[in-house]
């Protein structure tokens, strides 16, 4: 059965604490796997897309990066304001216009 | 540019009754979503439409209808509210596969 699933489900930094967020997927024919931020109260806010194995992408201070099995979402010198959930999505061949979206990683950045 | 839009912003229903959440997108995009995010299990795909006049069922589209009217809105209709239907509900629009959302609305049923 195709997965997403994304750890931790929670994480707390320090501001300057710099970490990772993972997405581990199991789907066969991947298009693409996408990352959103989700504030409370509000809708997901697109970031990312990655394509193929390898690929990269950089925003201010998040970075992602895309394996066969797995995406990493890279926070550097992370500020209160990156404070969010962060929503991975993949989508695949045989989903049509389907997509399946992990449950989230809720960051805390402390000042 | 509004974006997407997505009318009301909360509704309490009793068990039973009916309405329609209003979606509306304005970037001229082929396709739109309908979503539920629930605690826990992520968003998941109720009802989506490709491009103007067509509708397909997403992962989880029992007791739920939808209307494409034309390429700005799509509604998704409650039939007979239960209360498993209490959550927020997210319509998207895409023109290939990044999605833009509305601001969700939040839906109780007692």
């Amino acid at each position: 059965e195709d997965q997403v699933t994304q750890s931790p489900e929670a994480l707390r930094l320090q501001e300057g604490e710099s970490s990772s967020l993972n997405c581990s997927y199991t789907v066969s024919g991947l298009r693409g796997l996408f990352w959103y931020r989700q504030d409370p109260g509000k809708g997901p806010e697109f970031l990312f897309t990655l394509y193929s194995a390898g690929e990269e992408k950089e925003k201010e201070r998040l970075k992602a990066t895309l394996t066969k099995k797995e995406s990493f979402l890279h926070i550097t010198a992370p500020k209160p304001e990156d404070s969010a959930t962060y929503l991975c999505a993949v989508q695949a061949e045989n989903y049509g216009q389907n997509f399946v979206f992990g449950p989230g990683t809720r960051l805390s950045v402390l000042p | 540019n509004a974006g997407v839009t997505q009318t009301p912003k909360f509704q309490v229903l009793k068990t039973g009754q009916s309405m329609t959440l209003q979606c509306a997108q304005d970037m001229n995009h082929n396709s739109m979503y309908w979503y539920r995010q629930d605690p826990g299990m992520g968003l998941r795909l109720i009802y989506y439409s490709a491009s103007e006049g067509t509708t397909d069922k997403g992962e989880v589209p029992n007791g739920y209808n939808v209307s494409r009217l034309n390429k700005r809105e799509f509604s998704l209709r409650l039939e007979s509210a239960a209360p498993s239907q209490t959550s927020v509900y997210f319509c998207a629009s895409s023109e290939l596969y990044e999605q833009y959302f509305g601001p969700g609305t939040r839906l109780t049923v007692t």
